[in-house]
């Protein structure tokens, strides 16, 4: 079945750039009919998209975030990062990677909690 | 960017009860909007998708409608896994936007 993993540092400190990487199985990151997303939630907050990759390697970012965003794609791997640069306090978040169909995210990841703090 | 409203922010309902949470979007999105459900310490899981097509394996007393600019979900018979909370998603334009997010409570 698919699945979706991600993993990466619990803790960044703030200026420095954060890095998460979601690992896909039961599906390939080369197929056509998908684009891989992240979205991350602040505690006891709502959802935000970051942005998706599709396999060929195009990207579409949140304009809130796109001048420290970016998404790239490693299909040998079967895997897709996020990096966010120079982050603050406020980027401190559970983020997601999840599977978009074209008609929403259909496959999730359990959620990595990223804390920026020094 | 489009804005998704959600109404209410939370709700306080019980076992039983029919129930409904709107979404509006400041334009018009078609039919482009799902509905997701969260629970504490979860992903969000998709139930309606294309705004009124139910996901695989979902009970069938959720229920979507709405294109354009309204969109409501509804439980026709809330059952105790439902106490979650609820939120729409529009992928008419980008950047994707949420909804604020609806908190379904036991009364």
């Amino acid at each position: 079945q698919v699945q979706l993993q991600e993993s990466g540092p619990g803790l960044v400190k703030p200026s420095q750039t954060l890095s998460l990487t979601c690992t896909v199985s039961g599906v390939s990151t080369r197929s056509g009919s998908y684009y891989w997303s992240w979205i991350r939630q602040p505690a006891g907050k709502g959802l935000e998209w970051i942005g998706h990759i599709y396999t060929t390697g195009s990207t579409n970012y949140n304009s809130s975030l796109k001048s420290r965003v970016t998404i790239s794609i490693d299909t040998s791997k079967n895997h897709f990062s996020l990096i966010l640069s120079s982050v603050t306090a406020a980027d401190t978040a559970v983020y997601y990677c999840a599977r978009y169909d074209r008609v929403g995210f259909d496959y999730w990841g359990q959620g990595a909690l990223v804390s920026v703090s020094s | 960017d489009i804005q998704m409203t959600q109404s209410p922010s939370s709700l306080s309902a019980s076992v039983g009860d029919r129930i409904t949470i709107t979404c509006r979007a400041s334009q018009g999105i078609r039919k482009d909007l799902g509905w997701y459900q969260q629970k504490p310490g979860k992903a969000p899981k998709r139930l309606i998708y294309a705004a009124s097509n139910l996901d695989s394996g979902v009970p069938s007393r959720f229920s979507g409608s709405g294109s354009g600019t309204e969109f409501t979900l509804t439980i026709s018979s809330l059952q105790p896994d439902d106490f979650a909370t609820y939120y729409c998603l529009q992928h008419n334009s980008y950047p994707l936007t949420f909804g604020g997010g609806t908190k379904v409570e036991i009364k």
